[in-house]
């Protein structure tokens, strides 16, 4: 399987919230990051969580990670249609510059 | 302003072809990446540079050839390509942690159809 999976998509109403899951395999990884990219346009870093932590938060998004099931999972509160595009998971197995392993992404979308 | 610029954006060529896509980062960074980006399958990691040097090349044919002149500037050489390698390529910076933070910044992508 994947190094790095996650659901393709997944549609929510505008206001609510989303949760967008992903599992890894490396249990070696130091951290996990959330990319997003929206249409026509580069991988944004919105967060990263170290792998010694639970729970991140910053202001609409929630990362939450289940090291023990190699679980993470993305947030965002109060749902809006500028948050319409692809999240990618990613993790970096430490040590060497050996760059990231992302997932395939997850795309996000609103529905009015 | 994601402080990564790449060009062309778009590029359609053929395959005996020979061109070139650049990268350039502002942010002082000294770690270098090219990515490619098709349809089906996650990002693939193509090439790493750390200090000017090559670390990384994750078995990429031949007719991608990378060039980092300096920790600024970053090339992907294209020759006799093929159809399936059509294809978003995106160029990443960032600092070589010593914590494993990777924080890697991504720029716009360059659109590559090869016809």
């Amino acid at each position: 399987g994947e190094d790095v999976e996650q659901s393709l998509f997944l549609s929510v109403r505008e206001g609510d919230s989303s949760v967008i899951n992903c599992t890894y395999t490396d249990s070696s990884s130091t951290y996990l990051y959330w990319y997003k990219q929206e249409p026509g346009a580069g991988l944004q870093l919105l967060t990263y969580i170290f792998s010694n932590m639970d729970m991140k938060q910053d202001q609409r998004l929630t990362v939450l990670l289940n090291k023990k099931d190699k679980h993470l999972s993305l947030r965002i509160a109060d749902t809006q249609t500028g948050d319409s595009a692809i999240y990618f998971c990613a993790e970096s197995k430490g040590g060497g510059a050996d760059g990231l392993t992302f997932g395939k992404g997850t795309h996000l979308i609103i529905q009015p | 302003e994601t402080g990564v610029t790449q060009t062309p954006r778009h590029l359609v060529m053929g395959m005996t072809n020979k061109k070139s896509l650049k990268c350039e980062q502002h942010l002082g960074h000294n770690a270098m990446y090219w990515y490619k980006q098709s349809a089906k399958k996650p990002l693939e990691l193509m090439f790493v540079y750390s200090l000017e040097e090559r670390v990384e090349n994750n078995s990429v044919p031949s007719r991608f050839s990378p060039e980092c002149p300096n920790s600024s500037h970053l090339f992907l050489h294209l020759h006799t390509l093929q159809p399936e390698d059509s294809a978003l390529y995106l160029c990443a910076s960032s600092q070589t942690p010593g914590t494993g933070l990777w924080e890697q910044y991504f720029g716009p992508g360059t659109r590559l159809t090869v016809t």
